[in-house]
């Protein structure tokens, strides 16, 4: 069965550091999608990113970058230069070709919290 | 263009209480999800309407939770009687119909916040 995992808890740290976010999952599939996702205090789920499993080239957004290596399965997360502003939880998921991707599969979350 | 909204946006009850959460998707969106964060859990999903019909519902966790999608626009998400386990938050998001590529990205509404005492 598909899982993902988070295994920071909650990470604090200081405006201007670089913060790496882990992320690994689990899955049978061949075929699947990654996502990360940004829940501010507000609340609300703000999609980051999408990856599907045959494009293991890393991605960079602004201050935001993604590393994906399917030999170790995983799908990390580092936000350069962090500010105040990133303070969220941050979710990691799965969706796999199996079940149509109609649903995702997250970890537990990383609260990070960027203190000035 | 409006976002997923969800109310209402915090419910306190009392154990053995009835509460019904509301979704409205994206307009136009045919496919609309729940899914349930437990405090210090994971996300997890619920089920998944395509317009009216239940495609998936194999993360309701009991009879007790009961979710419709009337006419295929917004659903509604009732619980009957609530116990202490159910408290969480309650996600809603939508997308729209698969057509084209293999994936269309869900959008998340604020989530109601669900506590029961």
């Amino acid at each position: 069965a598909q899982k993902v995992t988070q295994a920071q808890t909650e990470i604090s740290v200081v405006e201007k550091e670089d913060v790496t976010l882990d992320c690994v999952y689990e899955t049978r599939d061949t075929t699947y999608y990654l996502f990360w996702y940004k829940q501010p205090p507000s609340g609300e789920l703000v999609f980051l990113i999408r990856r599907n499993s045959f494009d293991e080239q890393n991605e960079i957004s602004g201050r935001y970058s993604w590393n994906f290596q399917k030999s170790t399965s995983s799908f990390n997360f580092t936000i350069t230069a962090s500010q105040v502003v990133d303070s969220a939880v941050y979710f990691c998921a799965l969706s796999e070709a199996n079940s149509g991707y109609s649903t995702l599969t997250f970890g537990k979350g990383t609260m990070l919290l960027v203190s000035p | 263009e409006a976002g997923v909204t969800q109310f209402p946006s915090h419910s306190v009850i009392e154990k053995g209480q009835t509460v019904t959460l509301r979704c409205d998707p994206i307009s136009g969106h045919d496919n609309l999800y729940w899914y349930r964060r437990v405090m210090g859990k994971e996300i997890k999903f619920l089920l998944h309407f395509v317009k009216e019909s239940k495609q998936d519902e194999s993360g309701m966790p009991n009879n007790r939770f009961l979710a419709e999608r009337t006419g295929g626009t917004y659903s509604t998400l009732k619980v009957q009687p609530a116990e202490l386990e159910d408290s969480g938050v309650y996600f809603c998001a939508s997308s729209q119909e698969f057509a084209g590529g293999p994936y269309n990205e869900q959008f998340f509404g604020p989530g109601t916040r669900l506590t029961v005492l």
